[in-house]
């Protein structure tokens, strides 16, 4: 099993539509987590840190599900803008100084 | 602006020939990392340096190897490109020391292998 797991797509969808994706990780002793997006060819982006209670960046939610070992990120009124990769990041332990991917679950807006 | 380099942002070599892959950053980070990634897959971690102590993945492969003169810089070697090093470096940084372990990423560079 992986360390990080992630659906890897494509979700179509029309533009304004709502779309959620999940992250699963193996090691229940993971500190941090985060979202990044990634456009074809370019470098990862932060996107946004997942913190425990949740958290949310206009139209961009993000939730951290302890006891089940996924992170999710929502993605509400979605624009062509939005397609791209997204990438799931979790640090595995306390006091690592690394992060673990997912490979990603690409996102594709359409008109 | 703060930022992290990458250069070249396209390398060719021919098999076997030692390339030199270069990463700086302003951002004065202590922790700075080199990633490789192929197509539609996670970046994948080769090793890391904290400040200058160098931290290896146990699975890099020993064609790999990096150098961190100083803060700012780091260079990733590969002594004997194969055709299955073709792939997409990153450089990131992060720092641990101001309580945050965000990695930002350099733009990257494209290796290609001949």
């Amino acid at each position: 099993r992986k360390e990080v797991e992630q659906d890897p797509g494509p979700f179509n969808v029309p533009e304004g539509a709502t779309v959620a994706f999940n992250c699963t990780y193996s090691n229940s002793a993971s500190q941090s987590f985060f979202w990044y997006r990634q456009d074809c060819r370019k470098e990862p982006k932060l996107l946004m840190s997942v913190y425990s209670s949740g958290n949310e960046d206009g139209r961009f939610t993000a939730q951290l599900n302890r006891a089940s070992q996924y992170i999710s990120l929502l993605i509400r009124d979605s624009k062509l803008s939005d397609s791209a990769t997204y990438l799931c990041a979790v640090n595995p332990a306390a006091g690592y100084n690394k992060l673990i991917f997912g490979a990603g679950t690409r996102l594709a807006v359409h008109p | 602006d703060a930022m992290v380099i990458q250069n070249p942002r396209y390398q060719v070599t021919q098999f076997g020939k030692p390339v030199t892959l270069s990463c700086s950053q302003t951002l004065n980070h202590n922790v700075m990392y080199w990633y490789q990634q192929k197509s539609s897959q996670a970046p994948k971690l080769l090793f890391h340096y904290y400040d200058k102590d160098f931290n290896n993945e146990a699975d890099t492969p020993d064609n790999f190897q990096s150098r961190r003169p100083n803060t700012s810089f780091c260079f990733l070697d590969i002594r004997s490109p194969g055709l299955g090093d073709a792939a997409m470096y990153l450089c990131a940084t992060s720092n641990p020391a101001g309580s945050s372990d965000t990695q930002y990423f350099g733009p990257g560079t494209r290796l290609t292998v001949l």
